[in-house]
């Protein structure tokens, strides 16, 4: 099955500054790559995902890439504010079984200083 | 917008006890998904429903079993809760076509302390 590894664990940035989070997997036929914010108490919300036809999306400050050949994908956001400071978890696709689902990575804690 | 609810926002039972666990979703979704949340895990899968009374063993499927007699409606079991069971679950839910390709949506949550 598929295995997701996310790093780093944890991530402190000044405000303005651009943070990278990072994830490899490990079956060479995911195509779908989700990425979810967390804030605290809060639950985990869809903030941009990326299939295997292109290499890269933008939605404003936030970004992601696609290297399927080393297979690896990262979150890049841009001008990090206050309100960016959210757990980040990266997902991709287990097609175990009879039916696909998704299998997360362990998340990143990001802290953005004012 | 999706609405995925679960039953409760926190929940304290005794080891040995039967715990129900229930989520609704309103958006007429086929998948849905329990997980649960631990610190430094991320989020693992417990179960999940591609259909009414349909349902797909996760990573950790070891001492919970689910439930899904209705469309709207997914219930997590835990048969004889021990303390290892202490965790937040969150429930979520996809439309239908294959769980590994859509948005999830999920629930608030509900933390559960097993005494």
């Amino acid at each position: 099955g598929e295995n997701v590894e996310q790093h780093p664990s944890t991530l402190s940035v000044q405000e303005g500054d651009s943070a990278v989070i990072k994830c490899t997997y490990s079956d060479s036929a995911s195509n779908y790559f989700p990425w979810y914010k967390q804030e605290l108490g809060k639950r985990p919300q869809l903030i941009i995902d990326i299939r295997s036809n292109v290499g890269e999306k933008k939605d404003q400050r936030i970004a992601v890439t696609l290297n399927k050949t080393a297979k690896h994908f990262s979150l890049h956001i841009t001008e990090t504010q206050p309100e960016d400071s959210a757990v980040y978890f990266c997902a991709a696709p287990n097609y175990g079984g009879s039916q696909g689902n998704l299998i997360f990575g362990k998340g990143t804690k990001l802290s953005v200083k004012p | 917008d999706v609405k995925v609810t679960q039953s409760s926002r926190y929940l304290v039972k005794r080891t040995g006890e039967k715990v129900f666990l229930e989520c609704v979703q309103d958006m007429d979704h086929e998948n849905m998904f329990w997980y649960r949340q631990d610190p430094g895990l991320g989020l693992r899968l417990i179960y999940f429903s591609y259909d009414v009374k349909m349902k797909e063993k996760g990573d950790i499927p070891e001492g919970y079993s689910v439930s899904r007699e209705k469309k709207e409606r997914f219930s997590l079991i835990l048969e004889s809760a021990s303390t290892n069971q202490t965790s937040m679950y969150l429930c979520a839910s996809s439309l239908v076509g294959s769980g590994a390709h859509n948005e999830q949506f999920f629930g608030p949550g509900t933390r559960l302390t097993v005494l």
